[in-house]
């Protein structure tokens, strides 16, 4: 059965701190994994990963993917209040299915 | 660009009840794909489509129909609501063609069954 697991599943932090979300998979046939922030409403595409040992980034946060110990980390540096939200791992694989982990809820308080 | 919409954006059900919620993109997506979200459970996922007349099952799919007779249309059935099946529903679509492009997701219907 297709598994993805994040760690940790909640996490409050000060503005300023630097904070690395975890997720790690089992899935059957894997193609790729993405990143999503989540706030009030819809989750919105962060990242996608497809190649071990590539870094990607976006401002303050940045992803990296090891497909060899299948985990993905999600790394926020100099985090401010509207980081705040749930983040979600996904893996995408090749039988069409998208498989989300459980999220993880970050606090960032002033 | 309308994106993907969701309709109704809350809906309460009496237990036994049926209702069809409503999903249309307008980017011309071949996949899309319903997810209901609990608190502390992620989004799971429920049905899926690769393409008109084309569905599959994902990780709970009882309790609920899909059919898609267009490429904009992908809507969920409860036959027979339950309160367990109270929460909030995501639709989502992406190009099937490109397996590495990410989902665009609806705003969610919030569904409570009493």
């Amino acid at each position: 059965e297709d598994k993805v697991v994040q760690s940790p599943l909640s996490l409050v932090v000060h503005e300023g701190d630097t904070v690395t979300l975890n997720c790690s998979y089992e899935v059957t046939n894997f193609r790729s994994l993405l990143w999503y922030k989540q706030e009030k409403k819809a989750p919105t595409f962060l990242f996608m990963l497809t190649s071990s040992g590539i870094e990607k980034k976006s401002g303050r946060l940045s992803s990296i993917l090891d497909k060899k110990e299948l985990f993905s980390i999600l790394n926020i540096t100099a985090t401010q209040t509207g980081d705040s939200a749930i983040y979600l791992c996904a893996v995408g694989t090749s039988y069409d299915k998208v498989i989300f982990g459980p999220g993880t809820s970050l606090s960032v308080i002033p | 660009n309308a994106g993907v919409t969701q309709t109704p954006k809350f809906q309460v059900l009496k237990t036994g009840q049926s209702m069809t919620l409503q999903c249309a993109q307008d980017m011309n997506h071949e996949y899309m794909s319903w997810y209901r979200q609990d608190p502390g459970m992620g989004l799971r996922l429920i049905h899926y489509s690769v393409g008109a007349g084309i569905t599959d099952q994902g990780e709970v799919p009882n309790g609920y129909n899909v059919s898609r007779s267009t490429t904009e249309d992908f809507p969920l059935r409860l036959l027979s609501a339950a309160p367990s099946q109270t929460s909030v529903y995501f639709c989502a679509s992406r190009r099937q063609t490109n397996y590495n492009s990410p989902l665009h997701f609806g705003n969610g219907t919030r569904l409570t069954v009493t």
